[in-house]
């Protein structure tokens, strides 16, 4: 069974570009998560997408969207990249059949820094 | 505002003792909580979980428990051994049944 993962492992930006982040949730798992994680600090949900519609959202400017596919991987694009835009981010899979989506599996990780 | 809090930000254990790593939340509409712990460069793993009907959840070394009164939770490893040492992070369910709100996480050190 495939695990969660992420691609680039790590990437720089300069201010005001687009980023665009990738995943590829775990095998029969249809629900992928968002999440951003400063330095210090805990991830900080962006959104969620079920079934490649977006099915809930953090506090995070529209600047922040997604994409699911059909074969449930994921994609988070950000716009206009502020300094504040630099963290960790992280995509989560889950069963979304097996009940409400606690048990999220997490991917490694992009790391994002924006100069 | 911070509706879960882990006020340690890292703690010592002596390899083999117990190690207890807590957790304070403050919305008493959170039904469901996990541990999740996390290892340099690598994404967190879940650990352990409880439902708020439950006091207890136990597997194998690792116990969670949860006092709703004062929307404490707490997780106990015995023994500790040194690839316990990692970041824990605490977190809940949201009220959107999607959401999970974390804490800023715990660093422990197992000590040989």
């Amino acid at each position: 069974e495939t695990g969660v993962t992420q691609s680039p492992t790590h990437l720089i930006k300069t201010r005001g570009q687009q980023v665009t982040l990738r995943c590829s949730s775990q095998s029969g798992h249809n629900t992928v998560s968002w999440y951003q994680q400063a330095l210090g600090q805990g991830p900080q949900f962006i959104f969620q997408y079920y079934r490649e519609e977006e099915n809930g959202r953090g506090n995070f400017p529209p600047r922040f969207s997604g994409l699911q596919f059909p074969n449930y991987s994921s994609e988070l694009n950000v716009n206009a990249l502020e300094l504040d835009d630099s963290a960790l981010y992280l995509c989560a899979s889950s069963p979304r059949e097996r009940g409400a989506s606690y048990e999220q599996y997490f991917g490694p990780g992009t790391r994002l820094t924006v100069t | 505002d911070q509706q879960v809090k882990q006020n340690s930000p890292s703690l010592s254990v002596q390899e083999g003792r117990i190690s207890i790593l807590n957790c304070d939340y403050t919305n008493s509409m959170f039904d469901y909580f996990l541990w999740y712990k996390k290892y340099p460069a690598e994404g967190p793993t879940f650990l352990i979980s409880i439902s708020s009907i439950k006091d207890k959840n136990e597997d194998g070394r690792f116990t969670v428990f949860l006092n709703k009164s004062a929307k404490h939770l707490s997780l106990h490893i015995v023994p500790s051994q040194p690839g316990d040492s990692a970041v824990y992070f605490c977190a809940a369910r949201g009220r959107s049944n999607y959401q999970l709100i974390w804490g800023a996480g715990t660093k422990l050190i197992i000590k040989p």
